[in-house]
């Protein structure tokens, strides 16, 4: 049974660029949210997807984008990169929107130069 | 604004010992609260959850929720140099999975 895997696992950026990370769930899970975590930090949540729909949403700026397939994976797109994006980019995976564990992907590491 | 505080240690704690780690929030409305280890450069890896007053226990490990005073802690039984990590607290407040997160705490096991 895959868990939830990530592409890529490292990613460099050049300032202004966009950028596309992706997700697929763990078999069985419905629902995908994206996190940024900054090195020293906890993930900040960036929005949740359901259905196909942005169901929630964090206090992000709408250069930060995202997409869910009818399979349920997940694409996350990020532009105009600022050198303040660079940071570890998670994806977690769950049954449902609410009330269930989440379970993380390994990550993708985006550095903006 | 909504805030999940975390000692950011370094917590050492020798081997064979309890290592106790502590979690509180602000959202009293808070419902669901988790622990994640977070081995460095590693994704976080949910450990314990718990959602009702009291204790919870999983092997070594035993998660302790008091809502009254919106705290939430884990305590780990006989400490492993492998329990070396960051230890993340995360609230669901909304109930819609929208984790709240502190900033972790790190613990050094001490062979």
């Amino acid at each position: 049974d895959a868990g939830v895997t990530q592409s890529p696992t490292h990613l460099i950026k050049t300032r202004g660029q966009q950028v596309t990370l992706r997700c697929s769930p763990k078999s069985g899970h419905d629902t995908v949210s994206w996190y940024q975590q900054a090195l020293g930090q906890g993930p900040q949540f960036i929005f949740q997807y359901y259905e196909e729909e942005e169901r929630q949403r964090g206090n992000f700026p709408d250069r930060f984008s995202g997409h869910q397939f009818p399979n349920y994976s997940s694409e996350l797109n990020v532009n105009a990169l600022l050198l303040g994006d660079s940071a570890l980019y998670l994806c977690a995976s769950s049954l449902s929107p609410g009330g269930t564990e989440a379970f993380f992907g390994q990550g993708t590491r985006l550095t903006v130069v | 604004q909504k805030e999940v505080e975390q000692n950011s240690g370094p917590l050492s704690v020798p081997e064979g010992a309890i290592a106790s780690l502590n979690c509180t929030y602000s959202d009293r409305g808070s419902q669901s609260f988790f622990w994640y280890r977070q081995y460095s450069g590693k994704s976080p890896e949910l450990i314990m959850s718990i959602y009702s007053n009291g204790d919870k226990e999983d092997g070594r490990f035993t998660a302790q929720l008091n809502k009254a005073s919106q705290y939430v802690s884990l305590l780990i039984r006989d400490s492993q140099p492998s329990d070396s990590a960051t230890y993340l607290c995360a609230v669901d407040v909304d109930s819609n999975y929208q984790l709240i997160w502190g900033a972790g705490t790190k613990l050094i096991i001490k062979p």
